[in-house]
């Protein structure tokens, strides 16, 4: 079975850090390019931070660049997403998302169930 | 930054109905990188629509997609109770990689 799950959200208080992983399993993880989007309560789908297939490049967006660090590590079919310095506002569901970067879809074929990360005092 | 403007925000329709969402870019898109997505409350959001037009794996064919330029749109035929979800279009680009439009909301009327 095709699947990614998250791990490693939490509650954290502002200025604090956590480390999301994402654990791929039921395809080749390595022919994936693969990102981080989040989802604020009530809110709609925002693309986080990216990587591509092999890891030579990274990619971020502007309301996260500087303080979360995207890596992967195809040896343990795992993504990773290190959240430093932490503000309130990035209180949201982090979903891990792929593309088969073969296929040329351009577009996240496959999702994990989200993981919560609250921030707050 | 390219920024995707859906519409609109709410749509009320019947099962039966034909629903028509509306994606609209502040700058040309090229079609190879539009997609859409649906999202049912508590769950992840699933792919429905590549390349402005392809259907992912495993879509219905009542799930079309058109458009080109700054206009796109996602078209359901002929809705089933299972469709009302809010849906999502994205774009390829390059700063930022990805962007999302703001949503559309289906509920059943």
């Amino acid at each position: 079975e095709v699947q990614l799950v998250e791990s490693g959200g939490g509650l954290v208080q502002p200025g604090g850090s956590l480390r999301l992983s994402c654990a791929a399993s039921g395809f080749t993880f390595s022919d994936y390019a693969m990102s981080w989007v989040r989802q604020a309560p009530g809110k709609g789908l925002e693309w986080v931070s990216a990587i591509s297939a092999g890891g030579t490049s990274t990619y971020y967006a502007d309301s996260v660049k500087g303080r979360l660090t995207i890596s992967r590590d195809d040896s343990k079919n795992t993504l990773y997403l290190q959240m430093n310095s932490l503000r309130v506002d990035d209180t949201a569901v982090y979903y891990c998302a792929g593309r088969v970067v073969a296929a040329k879809t351009y577009a996240f074929d496959i999702w994990g169930q989200g993981t919560m990360v609250t921030v707050s005092s | 930054e390219i920024v995707l403007t859906q519409s609109p925000g709410t749509l009320s329709l019947s099962p039966g109905q034909r629903a028509t969402l509306s994606c609209r870019a502040s700058q040309s898109v090229s079609s190879t990188y539009l997609a859409w997505f649906q999202q049912k409350p508590g769950q992840s959001p699933r792919l429905l629509i590549y390349g402005a037009s392809s259907r992912a794996t495993g879509i219905p064919d009542r799930f079309s997609g058109s458009g080109s330029g700054t206009d796109f749109t996602l078209t359901i035929s002929r809705l089933e109770p299972e469709d009302f979800a809010v849906y999502y279009c994205q774009q390829y680009g390059s700063s930022p990689l990805y962007t999302f439009g703001q949503g559309t909301k289906l509920e059943i009327k």
